[in-house]
């Protein structure tokens, strides 16, 4: 079975602090996808970033980077000087199915709300 | 990136009665598309996974009979929740994958469904 976790519940911030969502998950595949979401208020989901199991190079984009480490399960997520638009939930998710079939099913973690105030 | 339109985007109703929602994949075929639900300042969890042209999987616990899914087309998904009660209100989110390409999968924007 697979399980994400997301230790922080809630985070606040002071704008361009630089904040860090935890993630951390469990899974019996060697092959596998991680995900970030950002949920607005508005409830949407939107999509930030994909990493498959064998690349475990750091990813920057922007203000956003994201720490892959396969020795702890963890695939943290860091927005550097962040903003007021930054506030909302953000989701760390799983997919077991490597190969993109059909069951391509989610696991999500509980999320974290981030509020960063000006 | 891929568009996929929920509709609606929230809906009232009285107990007893049903809802449909529609989930469309609008630049891209989804042999797959997959429902969720959401309770307020909660995770979203997978309710099933539907099949163009064929019948859906639903994950344990989820009663089929009270939540109907049908995929008729390769781009439209359709959940019913029968015979709603107030314990049905949720946030209700679809997602699609397109049909033979190894990409994340785009989220509708969600339906909030409250049962009065």
């Amino acid at each position: 079975a697979q399980k994400v976790t997301q230790a922080q519940t809630e985070i606040s911030v002071v704008e361009k602090e630089d904040v860090t969502l935890d993630c951390v998950y469990e899974t019996r595949d060697t092959t596998y996808y991680l995900f970030w979401y950002k949920q607005p208020p508005s409830g949407e989901l939107v999509f930030l970033i994909r990493r498959n199991s064998f690349d475990e190079q750091n990813e920057i984009s922007g203000r956003y980077s994201w720490n892959f480490q396969k020795s702890t399960s963890s695939f943290n997520f860091t927005i550097t000087a962040s903003q007021v638009v930054d506030s909302a939930v953000y989701f760390c998710a799983l997919s077991e199915d490597y190969s993109g079939g059909s069951n391509y099913k989610l696991t999500f973690g509980k999320g974290t709300l981030l509020t960063v105030n000006p | 990136g891929a568009v996929v339109s929920q509709h609606p985007s929230w809906v009232i109703c009285k107990s007893g009665t049903s809802v449909k929602i529609e989930c469309r994949s609008l630049d891209f075929q989804a042999t797959t598309m997959f429902w969720y639900r959401q309770f307020p300042k909660q995770s979203l969890m997978l309710m099933a996974t539907s099949n163009e042209g064929s019948k859906a999987t639903y994950e344990q616990g989820v009663e089929k009979d009270k939540f109907l899914i049908n995929h008729a087309s390769l781009t439209l998904s359709t959940l019913t929740v029968t015979s709603a009660h107030p314990e049905d209100s949720s946030f209700y989110i679809c997602s699609a994958r397109e049909t033979g390409m190894n990409t994340e999968a785009f989220f509708g924007q969600g339906t909030r469904l409250t049962v009065v």
